[in-house]
C-alpha cells in the first residue's frame, strides 16, 4: 500500500523519559513534515524537511529533534518528556513545487503520546 | 505571517441538507494554495478539496464545493446533501510559497439524522 506510516500509534511513558516516533512514506514525495495536534485539536507545524534538508523549524523546544536519514523517512526524537508534550503527532508528506497534485499533504494516522 | 481563521467552532446540519463552513485567511502573497481537510473520529486527516489561488474557478469534488473570494481572502466549503459520514472536524489550510502549511482551528460538524 502506498502511504505515510507512523510507528508507534500509541505511546504512554513517564515524565523525563526519551522517546522516538518513526515515519516513512513510499509515495516518492520530496518533503516531509511533523505536526502536533493538541487536546483542542489545533494542528501546529513543527518541522519540515525537503530532500533531507531542514527547511521549516518552528518555535519548538530543543528537546525535540527531527532526523531525516533519507527523503522517505523523518523521525522525531523527544528528550526529557514533559506533561505538556502529550498530544497526537502527525507525520505528513508532499511534493513541493507547482506540478499537478503537488502541495497536497498526505498524512500518517498519527501517534498519540501520553506523558504521565 | 499568514493566519487562517475558522470562526465557527461547531455546526450542525440535518441529514440531506446543505451546510457552509467559513474560512478566512490573511496573507500578502499572491500565489498560494488553499485546502479543506476532514478529520473523522478515526483521527485520519483526509483531503476534501484543493484550490489554487491563481484559478478563478471554484473547485468542486462531488458534493463538496468551495466559494473562493480572493480579494476578500475568504474560502468557504459547501457540503451538499449532507450524510452521516460527513460528521468530522473540518480544517481549512493555507500553503505559502515556502511550502509551509498553516491550519485553522477547525470546525466540528455534526450531522443530525
Amino acid at each position: 500500500d502506498t502511504a505515510v506510516s507512523q510507528t508507534p500509534k500509541y505511546l504512554v511513558t513517564q515524565m523525563g523519559n526519551d522517546k522516538s516516533i518513526k515515519c516513512e512514506q513510499n509515495l516518492g514525495h520530496d518533503t516531509m513534515y511533523w505536526y502536533k495536534q493538541d487536546s483542542k485539536k489545533f494542528l501546529k507545524i513543527m518541522f519540515s524537511y525537503n530532500n533531507k534538508e531542514l527547511i521549516i523549524n518552528e518555535t519548538v523546544p530543543n528537546r525535540f529533534s527531527p532526523k531525516s536519514p533519507d527523503k522517505a523517512h523523518l523521525n522525531l526524537h523527544i528528550n526529557s518528556l514533559e506533561l505538556g508534550d502529550s498530544a497526537v503527532y502527525f507525520c505528513a508528506s508532499s511534493f513541493s513545487g507547482g506540478a499537478v497534485g503537488a502541495n497536497v499533504l498526505t498524512f500518517g494516522a498519527g501517534s498519540r503520546l501520553t506523558v504521565l | 505571517a499568514q493566519t487562517v481563521t475558522q470562526s465557527q467552532p461547531e455546526m450542525s446540519v440535518q441529514e440531506a441538507e446543505t451546510v457552509t463552513l467559513s474560512c478566512t485567511y490573511d496573507t500578502s502573497e499572491s500565489d498560494y494554495y488553499l485546502f479543506w481537510y476532514k478529520q473523522p473520529p478515526s483521527r485520519q486527516m483526509i483531503l476534501v478539496i484543493r484550490q489554487e489561488a491563481y484559478k478563478q474557478q471554484n473547485a468542486t469534488e462531488n458534493r463538496f464545493s468551495v466559494n473562493f473570494q480572493k480579494a476578500a481572502k475568504s474560502f468557504s466549503l459547501k457540503i451538499s446533501d449532507s450524510q452521516l459520514g460527513d460528521a468530522a472536524m473540518y480544517f481549512c489550510a493555507y500553503r505559502n510559497r515556502d511550502d509551509k502549511i498553516i491550519f485553522g482551528k477547525g470546525t466540528r460538524l455534526h450531522i443530525l439524522p
